[in-house]
């Protein structure tokens, strides 16, 4: 069965205070690993696809990269605007439903 | 280009009656899957339609819940004689012909008093 978990659950940084997200995840075959972010009262906003190993994508401030196990969202000098819940979610070759982890909250103080 | 349009996006319900939700996709999309977020918990996939077929239910509670993806209009999710278990969000996405990237809606947020 697949699995997906994300760490930290919660996230706090000032301002510029760059981290990473972490999803770890199994899967019977890797179709894609998929990053969104949700804001409050909102639907996920999609992100990134990534297919393979190895594999990086940027935009602005984001950077997601993938490994056979484990996918990092990397945030560089972060700003207010960048809170908001980051999910991660796998698609495996058996089937199309994506299967999410429970996703990490980030808040970015000025 | 509009996004996935999902209506209502709040419905509340007294228990035993019944919820339709509406989900349009986004123009030039043909793949429909529907999702339940749960509070604290994380999105759980319930079923995948194409245009007039269902291709997998395999999330989909066996009794009260169905859906549907007529040929004309929008997909909906039907869930008879709700519960106070039922109440969460319920998301739409879409994706094209070709592309595993789905794309939500705003959601619908059910309310079962």
């Amino acid at each position: 069965e697949d699995q997906v978990t994300q760490s930290p659950e919660a996230l706090r940084l000032q301002e510029g205070e760059s981290s990473s997200l972490n999803c770890s995840y199994t899967v019977s075959g890797l179709r894609g690993l998929f990053w969104y972010r949700q804001d409050p009262g909102k639907g996920p906003e999609f992100l990134f696809t990534l297919y393979s190993a190895g594999e990086e994508k940027e935009k602005e401030r984001l950077k997601a990269t993938l490994t056979k196990k484990e996918s990092f969202l990397h945030i560089t000098a972060p700003k207010p605007e960048d809170s908001a819940t980051y999910l991660c979610a796998v698609q495996g070759n058996s089937g199309y439903a994506l299967n999410f982890g429970k996703g990490t909250s980030l808040l970015v103080t000025p | 280009n509009a996004g996935v349009m999902q209506n209502p996006r709040h419905l509340v319900r007294r228990r035993g009656q019944e919820a339709r939700l509406r989900c349009s996709p986004m123009k030039g999309h043909s793949h429909v899957y529907w999702y339940r977020q749960l509070p604290e918990e994380g999105l759980k996939f319930m079923v995948y339609l194409q245009k007039e077929n269902i291709i997998d239910e395999s999330g989909m509670p066996k009794e009260r819940f169905s859906a549907e993806f007529p040929k004309e209009g929008p997909s909906i999710l039907r869930i008879q004689q709700v519960v106070r278990g039922d109440s969460a969000a319920y998301f739409c996405a879409s994706s094209p012909d070709g592309s595993y990237e789905q794309y939500f809606g705003p959601g619908t947020r059910l309310t079962v008093t």
